[in-house]
């Protein structure tokens, strides 16, 4: 397996610029998560999925972030109007379970300017 | 509100010695701890974890050790390696998702 895999790698747009981030789980998980690195906070729970179904999406910062997963193999991360204060390092995990087992992406480094 | 807690940003050792990484926790419904080593440019992997009912777990150079009456871990690297390098995040677990600390960055010096 592959492991987690995100995309794109870098992502830099304009202010007011829709952006979508895409994350492909590992085979046969069925927990996913999509994390925000920031150098204040550390690793943010933004939201997570069990069998393709949200379960708890109160990290999410604004109505401006959405996030789908319309199978078990794909699962989206929206900003739409992105903002300078959204530049992070956005990570996307899967696991077996909720407790144990994650297996993070590479991140997706994007920057609003 | 940070339920996990990494106070010290930055960690300086030399090769050889002792490294001593501190995680609190403010939620005691969390019952299932660990810690993540990220170097840079790749997604956090599994380092070792413990579960609430014990108090210390080793494996190989890493031990954490689990002191839950003061909401408080810790993760011991010894002896550290100039490979330690990277940034430590503890997290902890109550129930179906896993909420993290912000990190503190190693530095092993050779």
């Amino acid at each position: 397996d592959a492991g987690v895999i995100q995309s794109p790698r870098h992502e830099v747009t304009e202010m007011g610029q829709e952006v979508t981030l895409r994350c492909k789980p590992i085979s046969g998980h069925d927990y996913l998560f999509w994390y925000r690195q920031t150098m204040m906070r550390g690793l943010e729970l933004l939201i997570y999925f069990n069998n393709n179904v949200p379960i708890d999406d109160s990290g999410m910062p604004e109505d401006r972030f959405s996030a789908k997963m319309p199978n078990a193999s794909f699962s989206t991360l929206k900003i739409q109007p992105s903002e300078p204060r959204d530049s992070a390092v956005y990570f996307c995990a899967s696991s077996n379970s909720g407790r144990d087992g994650y297996t993070f992406g590479s991140g997706t480094r994007l920057t609003v300017v | 509100d940070q339920q996990v807690k990494q106070n010290s940003p930055s960690l300086s050792v030399q090769e050889g010695r002792i490294s001593i990484l501190n995680c609190d926790y403010t939620n005691s419904m969390f019952d299932y701890f660990l810690w993540y080593k990220k170097y840079p440019a790749e997604g956090p992997t599994f380092l070792i974890s413990i579960s609430s009912i014990k108090d210390k777990n080793e494996d190989g150079r890493f031990t954490v050790f689990l002191n839950k009456s003061a909401k408080h871990l810790s993760l011991h690297i010894v002896p550290s390696q100039p490979g330690d390098s990277a940034v430590y995040f503890c997290a902890a677990s109550g129930h179906n998702d896993m909420r993290f600390g912000a990190g503190t960055r190693l530095t092993v010096k050779p």
